[in-house]
């Protein structure tokens, strides 16, 4: 069982807004501002989407966005497109003892 | 953007071990901290463990999991990193990622990964 906790799926049509929930505790969401979200599409490498919660990496969609609130984060993607579909991970920072912790990931299918 | 490559996967059995190796491009492999992260079949990404750049002491800290067994190293001279894998279990069968840290405790740059397969 992963330390967060994701829907396994979510899915949409195209053009609209999904949001995927990402909810840890105390000790890791809830205590750093260091969550980040990753895109994996099968057979090619994870790719970074967001981190520090909010912030996108150049190159990335503004369609992407993240928010906190507590002890869960969220990632919304909106105008859903077809290449959207893939599994997307959460990860927080957990201190000096665990680290990292994953989501067990998300599902996003695009009907 | 950082280009890493994975190589070393393959069948073993339990008990045994293996090592990974991870090449890297496209950035500045001296200054970077490096970390290993593995998915198994069906579940989530697990962080594994991580390398720090030379400059900061080059130590490597691990997931409990996998503390005392397995032993990350780096080459800074041939741009490459390394996961030794010893006492190998079942629960170890997984993907292995290797991943190049951005900023602030997150993963800017990812390989595809290697199978490593723990099984009788």
């Amino acid at each position: 069982q992963s330390a967060l906790t994701q829907p396994a799926s979510v899915s949409g049509s195209p053009g609209q807004s999904i949001t995927i929930s990402c909810t840890g505790t105390s000790s890791d969401v809830g205590s750093y501002d260091l969550v980040s979200w990753y895109q994996h599409h099968p057979d090619r490498a994870p790719k970074l989407i967001l981190y520090e919660n909010t912030k996108r990496p150049s190159g990335v969609s503004s369609r992407f966005s993240g928010s906190k609130s507590g002890n869960t984060a969220s990632l919304t993607i909106s105008g859903l497109q077809a290449d959207d579909e893939a599994d997307y991970h959460c990860c927080s920072y957990a201190g000096s003892d665990t680290y990292h912790v994953f989501g067990g990931g998300t599902k996003v299918t695009v009907l | 953007e950082g280009q890493l490559v994975e190589s070393g996967g393959g069948l073993v059995m339990p008990g045994g071990s293996l090592r990974l190796s991870c090449g890297a491009s496209g950035f500045d492999f001296n200054y970077a901290w490096m970390a290993w992260v593995r998915q198994a079949p069906g579940k989530g990404l697990e962080w594994v463990g991580r390398i720090k750049r030379r400059s900061d002491g080059g130590t490597a800290d691990y997931a409990a999991a996998v503390k005392g067994r397995f032993t990350i190293s780096r080459d800074d001279s041939r741009n490459m990193l390394y996961l030794q894998m010893d006492s190998l279990k079942a629960d170890d069968t997984a993907l292995y990622f290797c991943a190049h840290y951005g900023g602030r405790e997150y993963f800017r740059d990812w390989g595809q990964g290697t199978l490593v397969i723990v099984s009788s």
